[in-house]
């Protein structure tokens, strides 16, 4: 498998745009989490879907920030309208979550965005 | 609310050296706890996974213990290379499994020297 797919790798946006960071998880994991990462609160956990439905999105720092996962193989994050302090690296994990299993998180190699 | 906390921020020792690495926790009710290795510009990479009931697990050169009680883990590295030079996280898994969520510390940034 190829691991944790996130697209694009660099996003360079100005204040007040809509970004759009993508997806896509290990086949077969059931779980896939969203974390944003900064020097000042480390990494966070935003939202995570098992089965493509969410279910913890107490992270989601505003109504700025919306996720969805239409299908198994494919989710979102976006953001509308972008603000500097929405710069970080984004990083989506996804895991065969527990239930007999050890939860596992595979992590993707993130999206570093900057807003200007 | 459960907070992980990692010290030293940043560790620089020469080669060859062994080192300890460590993680507090303030809830002792976790299910299991993660280490994991950042290198630059990278995702994170999954070293060591302990469940709440074990005490240890080991691979290769890499050692983490769990003292649940205390709210505790290491990561020991044995005999120190270069390609060891990363950020390494601690990650806990809250309460009894319910919740696949994951609460980090900020990491180590470790630097080994030739």
């Amino acid at each position: 498998d190829a691991g944790v797919i996130q697209s694009p790798r660099h996003e360079v946006t100005e204040m007040g745009q809509e970004v759009t960071l993508r997806c896509k998880p290990i086949s077969g994991h059931d779980y896939l989490f969203w974390y944003r990462q900064t020097m000042m609160r480390g990494l966070e956990l935003l939202i995570y879907f098992n089965n493509n439905v969410p279910i913890d999105d107490s992270g989601m720092p505003e109504d700025r920030f919306s996720a969805k996962m239409p299908n198994a193989s494919f989710s979102t994050l976006k953001i509308q309208p972008s603000e500097p302090r929405d710069s970080a690296v984004y990083f989506c994990a996804s895991s065969q979550g527990t239930g007999g299993r050890t939860g596992e998180q595979y992590f993707g190699p993130g999206t570093r965005l900057t807003v200007t | 609310k459960q907070e992980v906390t990692q010290i030293p921020a940043a560790l620089s020792v020469p080669e060859g050296e062994n080192l300890v690495l460590n993680c507090s926790f303030t809830d002792s009710a976790i299910y299991n706890l993660q280490w994991f290795r950042q290198d630059p510009g990278k995702g994170l990479t999954s070293l060591l996974l302990i469940q709440s009931s074990q005490r240890e697990q080991t691979s290769g050169r890499l050692n983490a213990s769990l003292d649940k009680s205390s709210g505790r883990s290491t990561l020991y590295i044995a005999a120190s290379q270069p390609g060891d030079s990363a950020t390494y996280l601690c990650a806990v898994r809250p309460g009894s499994g319910g919740s696949e969520k994951l609460v980090f510390g900020k990491g180590t940034k470790l630097t080994v020297n030739p």
